[in-house]
């Protein structure tokens, strides 16, 4: 699976959008990008994943440039509760068994 | 729906000691993962069993054994527990190992101390 690379924080304002950028240079074809969370002491949340075309659900949006080397996370109107660590992942729809391999992740502060 | 149970939460032990940790998902999924949790850190794969039956290792299995008991229980043994494997350890589950729709289900984790 390919690497990814983010920031290790962000902060963003009560209210604003939080747009959590990650780097995936060396992703191929058959590569999905995966986005999860985790709120301080709690295990990791699913929030959302895409291939080539941009996603929305009721928790975000993906939007992922046409040459696939870099994607952007949305949380259209931050609170508080969205503070925690951003993780993105690549991951190959034919992985076969190899499970999730979570990096440092993006720390995102929602400041009143 | 309980999604994926974790037991027990806290735990301190001994240097030397053994536990083992309990993992039970209610969602009928094929596979199922232990991961640990260092501060400041990433998660790590300890141990995974892409369906009943087998289990596999992951980046961190030294001193770590792993049961796939049935298809709903996984569970994480630390026969003689280190200081190094202060932690906290978290459990997942997902529906099939090689769906490219698959998302995983974590539970809360357990707090483990050795002193």
């Amino acid at each position: 699976d390919a690497k990814t690379t983010q920031p290790p924080s962000m902060d963003c304002a009560e209210g604003r959008a939080a747009n959590l950028p990650c780097n995936h240079s060396t992703i191929s074809g058959n590569e999905y990008v995966y986005w999860y969370r985790q709120i301080h002491s709690q295990g990791p949340q699913y929030i959302i994943h895409g291939l080539k075309n941009n996603e929305t659900n009721e928790m975000a949006s993906l939007i992922i440039t046409e040459d696939r080397k870099s994607s952007t996370l949305i949380l259209p109107h931050a609170t508080l509760r969205d503070t925690a660590v951003y993780y993105c992942i690549v991951r190959s729809w034919n992985s076969g068994n190899t499970p999730l391999v979570f990096g440092k992740g993006t720390r995102l502060s929602v400041i009143a | 729906n309980a999604g994926v149970t974790q037991t027990p939460k806290f735990q301190v032990l001994k240097t030397g000691q053994s536990m083992t940790l309990q993992c039970a998902q209610d969602m009928n999924h094929n596979s199922m993962y232990w991961y640990r949790q260092d501060p400041g850190m990433g998660l790590r794969l300890i141990y995974y069993s892409a369906s009943e039956g087998t289990t596999d290792k992951g980046e961190v299995p030294n001193g770590y054994n792993v049961s796939r008991l049935n298809k709903r229980e996984f569970s994480l043994r630390l026969e003689s527990a280190a200081p190094s494997q202060t932690s906290v350890y978290f459990c997942a589950s997902s529906e099939q190992a090689l769906s490219m729709n698959t998302e995983a289900f974590f539970g809360q984790g357990t707090r483990l101390t050795v002193v």
